[in-house]
């Protein structure tokens, strides 16, 4: 059984560019949820998917926006990249509505 | 507005002794709460979790205590080890689901 894998690790990008990262769910889980956790602050709902659906947004702008695939992996696409986008990025799967829900690694965004 | 805090940033035990780290939470919606621990470089890792129809909950050196009336709740670490010392992240969630609410986070230092 394999855990939540996010690629890349690290990025750079220019402030305006646009950024995809990428997240592997755990084996059985359906849902997925990304989280950005700025320095020195704990991670921040951004959005959730569930069978494909967005299921669920937090204080974010239209500019952060995901794809769920049908074998549950997903995406979180960043537009017009701001210098205060710069965090790190967290992945999270679960089973459905379960509450335990688990993280992988991140990315490490750095806009310049 | 923070809905979910953890008041102090840093703690120090001495190995051995007792580590008890402290969370307030505001929303009265929040029925299920979990704790988080995170290495440098790492995603976080789940660690324990409590429903609001319990009090106390658990798991091996890990206890939580939840204090419904008091919004409150806090996780003792009996006996601390310097494999403990990481930064520790309280969450919680509304309906017993996955969209979660973190703390800020309190590292905690281990001393041999």
């Amino acid at each position: 059984e394999t855990g939540v894998t996010q690629s890349p690790t690290h990025l750079i990008k220019t402030r305006g560019q646009q950024v995809t990262l990428r997240c592997s769910s755990q084996s059985g889980h359906n849902t997925v949820s990304w989280y950005q956790q700025a320095l020195g602050q704990g991670p921040q709902f951004i959005f959730q998917y569930y069978r494909e659906e967005e299921n669920g947004r937090g204080n974010f702008p239209p500019r952060f926006s995901g794809l769920q695939f049908p074998n549950y992996s997903s995406e979180l696409n960043v537009n017009a990249l701001e210098l205060d986008d710069s965090a790190l990025y967290l992945c999270a799967s679960s089973a459905g509505q379960e509450p335990e829900a688990f993280f992988g690694q991140g990315t490490r965004l750095t806009v310049v | 507005d923070q809905q979910v805090k953890q008041n102090s940033p840093s703690l120090s035990v001495q190995e051995g002794r007792i580590s008890i780290l402290n969370c307030d939470y505001t929303n009265s919606m929040f029925d299920y709460f979990l704790w988080y621990k995170k290495y440098p470089a790492e995603g976080p890792t789940f660690l324990i979790s409590i429903s609001s129809i319990k009090d106390k909950n658990e798991d091996g050196r890990f206890t939580v205590f939840l204090n419904k009336s008091a919004k409150h709740l806090s996780l003792h670490i009996v006996p601390s080890q310097p494999g403990d010392s990481a930064v520790y992240f309280c969450a919680a969630s509304a309906n017993a689901g996955n969209m979660l609410t973190f703390g800020g986070g309190t590292r905690l230092m281990v001393k041999p």
